[in-house]
């Protein structure tokens, strides 16, 4: 099946520091997102970024279909931005979402 | 404000025992899915649905059921809870064009 891993593990940061976190699938990815998880807390959606490049405030993700890779960049980290990124692909075979195991970052002031 | 409302936020549940866990959205989205999250495995699929009362089976379905009686309500239901189950379930709906996922807040289950 599909298959999506996510490194690092975990990072640890200082504020005003940048962040990049990467995303790799087994298999096509018609969709792929990224996620934040706030500890605890539940899903909220960052960005929707099948190929390309993408921004939305600080942050900006750029996926290489091609290569099945997609790597989402924080700037200017923030200590509020500490919690858990999930990266996920739907495949050509339906349209449910497969999960990484996610990042978890720290964000300390 | 268009949302995924899961009911309860937390259960304990004795081994062997029925739970049912409710998801109600107001996004008029045509899917929702169940999800279950455990430390290092990430959010893995048990059920979802695409109609009203039709429900299809995801990737971890065995000891689960899912009910969708309208397009609003979708249901997982544990008929014998087992410790393995203890794990956050989440609840989501999509508008089934791939780009617009939105989740509950998630039901922390405590199988004892």
């Amino acid at each position: 099946g599909q298959q999506v891993q996510q490194s690092p593990a975990s990072l640890v940061l200082q504020e005003g520091e940048n962040a990049e976190l990467q995303c790799n699938f087994s298999s096509t990815a018609t969709q792929l997102q990224w996620f934040y998880q706030s500890p605890g807390g539940s899903l909220v959606s960052l960005l929707s970024n099948p190929s390309g490049t993408k921004h939305t405030g600080r942050l900006t993700s750029t996926t290489v279909t091609k290569e099945r890779r997609s790597s989402l960049h924080i700037s200017s980290s923030q200590t509020t931005d500490s919690g858990t990124y999930l990266c996920a692909i739907v495949g050509n075979m339906g349209y449910k979402l497969t999960f990484g195991t996610g990042t978890s970052l720290l964000v300390d002031p | 404000e268009a949302a995924v409302t899961q009911s309860p936020r937390s259960k304990v549940a004795v081994t062997g025992g029925k739970v049912t866990l409710s998801c109600h959205q107001t996004n008029n989205h045509d899917y929702m899915y169940w999800y279950r999250q455990d430390t290092g495995h990430g959010l893995r699929l048990i059920h979802y649905s695409y109609v009203a009362d039709s429900t299809e089976k995801g990737d971890i379905p065995d000891g689960y059921k899912a009910s969708r009686p309208s397009q609003e309500n979708f249901s997982l239901i544990l008929e014998l809870a087992s410790l393995s189950q203890t794990a956050v379930y989440f609840c989501a709906s999509s508008d089934g064009q791939n780009s617009d996922y939105t989740f509950g807040s998630g039901t922390r289950l405590l199988v004892i």
